[in-house]
């Protein structure tokens, strides 16, 4: 069956440090894959996009890399800060399904 | 910034009445998106919409659901006949691209929060 898993539901990390999220999916075969952020009681917001051919991609302090061998995504903050605390989702669309999240890992930066 | 304005955000019922949950999607978007989420759960794909029909929906999506663009701005999902399990968050979505073009980015609405009583 088709799964898309992120590594942990909660991670707690001491500021300054590198925040690393996994995402590992089964039985699709995405186009690209997407991180989003979620805060609680709001919507998703779109972070990064990663394409099959692309193996990382970076934006200011995140650092995405897709490994489609491996069926992983790794999204990285590095320096991160309280204000990183949220939750993040990773998305996939693949050529045949919809545009699927997964459950999402809780992220909590202590000062 | 352009964004996805929704409405009602929280809206509480009684089982069985019709809900309708309104959505302003971003003015030049082509393609338009009802998620859900239930409390503490992830967020489920429902429906897509582009060029005044359905392009996509999911198994949750059943007669229950209907959306509709009445007009050039809005785009709405109604629920004929609430249960309790259809309390959850609504979201709206819209994107300029189609799916598989590579430059899929889905921008959210706030929510809609339904409490089914």
């Amino acid at each position: 069956s088709q799964k898309i898993e992120q590594n942990s539901e909660a991670l707690n990390i001491q500021e300054g440090k590198t925040a690393t999220l996994t995402c590992n999916y089964t039985n699709y075969s995405p186009a690209y894959l997407q991180w989003y952020r979620q805060d609680p009681g709001r919507g998703p917001v779109f972070l990064l996009l990663i394409r099959e051919n692309e193996k990382e991609k970076r934006k200011e302090r995140l650092k995405v890399t897709f490994d489609t061998t491996l069926k992983q995504s790794l999204f990285h903050i590095t320096a991160s800060q309280p204000a990183d605390s949220a939750t993040y989702l990773c998305a996939l669309d693949d050529y045949g399904q919809n545009f699927v999240f997964g459950p999402g890992t809780r992220l909590s930066v202590l000062p | 910034e352009p964004e996805v304005t929704q409405t009602p955000s929280h809206q509480v019922t009684q089982m069985g009445q019709e809900v309708i949950l309104r959505c302003v999607p971003i003015s030049n978007h082509l393609y338009f998106y009802w998620y859900r989420q239930i409390l503490g759960q992830k967020v489920e794909f429902l429906v897509s919409f582009y060029n005044n029909e359905i392009s996509e929906k999911s198994e949750i999506f059943d007669d229950q659901f209907s959306v509709e663009r009445p007009d050039g701005s809005n785009f709405t999902l109604k629920i004929r006949s609430t249960k309790l399990e259809d309390s959850a968050m609504y979201f709206c979505a819209s994107s300029d691209q189609g799916r598989g073009t590579g430059a899929n980015v889905l921008t959210f609405g706030a929510g809609s929060r339904l409490t089914v009583l």
